[in-house]
């Protein structure tokens, strides 16, 4: 079975840019996590979704962030404009709310922004 | 506010040791706790526990839940040169969030 899959692995840009990052999860599953790492804060949540549906974004640093999920198998989080602050690793997970609250993670996307 | 205490921060030792990683947590409507092993790249899950006193085993790494006072251990037996890496603790609640501790960071040297 595919795992979560995330795309671009890596992005560098510039201050100012929209970066766009993208997840698929796992087929079947119902929960759309999207975390950012950092070696100051470690691993935090931004937003989940559940069956599509945005739960909490309470973890979104502010409006330059915006996630959507239009369909089960596919999850967008951009950031515009970009600032050096944002660089970092963002993972996606995901998990079958219906029966385990494991979470399987992507492989990360690690963001530069110069 | 739900939190999660790591300790120790940072651990080395040598090939053959045996290790114990905690995790203290305090979450809101407790459902269970995850492990989870981190390498460079993306964290994998290790073990999910939700009851006390029943120990988890996955060959050489063992994990049990203590309820009444907060806490998991993970133990690592014999450890190899390939254990190091990153053990995250996460706590979760019935909301479908996870807590992540900052983590312990283990290093074993041959």
């Amino acid at each position: 079975d595919a795992g979560v899959i995330q795309s671009p692995r890596h992005e560098v840009t510039e201050m100012g840019q929209e970066v766009t990052l993208r997840c698929k999860p796992i087929s079947g599953h119902n929960s759309l996590f999207w975390y950012r790492q950092t070696m100051m804060r470690g691993l935090e949540l931004l937003i989940y979704f559940n069956n599509n549906v945005p739960i909490d974004d309470s973890g979104m640093p502010e409006d330059r962030f915006s996630a959507k999920m239009p369909n089960a198998s596919f999850s967008t989080l951009k950031i515009q404009p970009s600032e050096p602050r944002d660089s970092a690793v963002y993972f996606c997970a995901s998990k079958d709310s219906t029966s385990t609250d494991t979470q399987y993670f992507g492989p990360g996307t690690r963001l530069t922004v110069l | 506010e739900d939190k999660v205490v790591q300790s120790p921060l940072s651990l080395v030792v040598h090939e053959g040791d045996t290790v114990t990683l905690n995790c203290s947590y305090e979450v809101t409507n407790f459902r269970s706790l995850l492990w989870y092993k981190q390498e460079k790249k993306a964290p994998t899950f290790l073990f999910m526990l939700t009851s006390s006193g029943i120990e988890k085993k996955s060959g050489r790494l063992s994990s049990i839940l203590d309820k009444k006072e907060l806490f998991s251990i993970l133990n690592i037996t014999a450890t190899q040169t390939g254990d190091s890496a990153v053990y995250l603790c996460a706590p979760g609640g019935w909301t479908d969030k996870l807590i992540f501790g900052t983590g312990t960071r283990l290093q074993v040297f041959p």
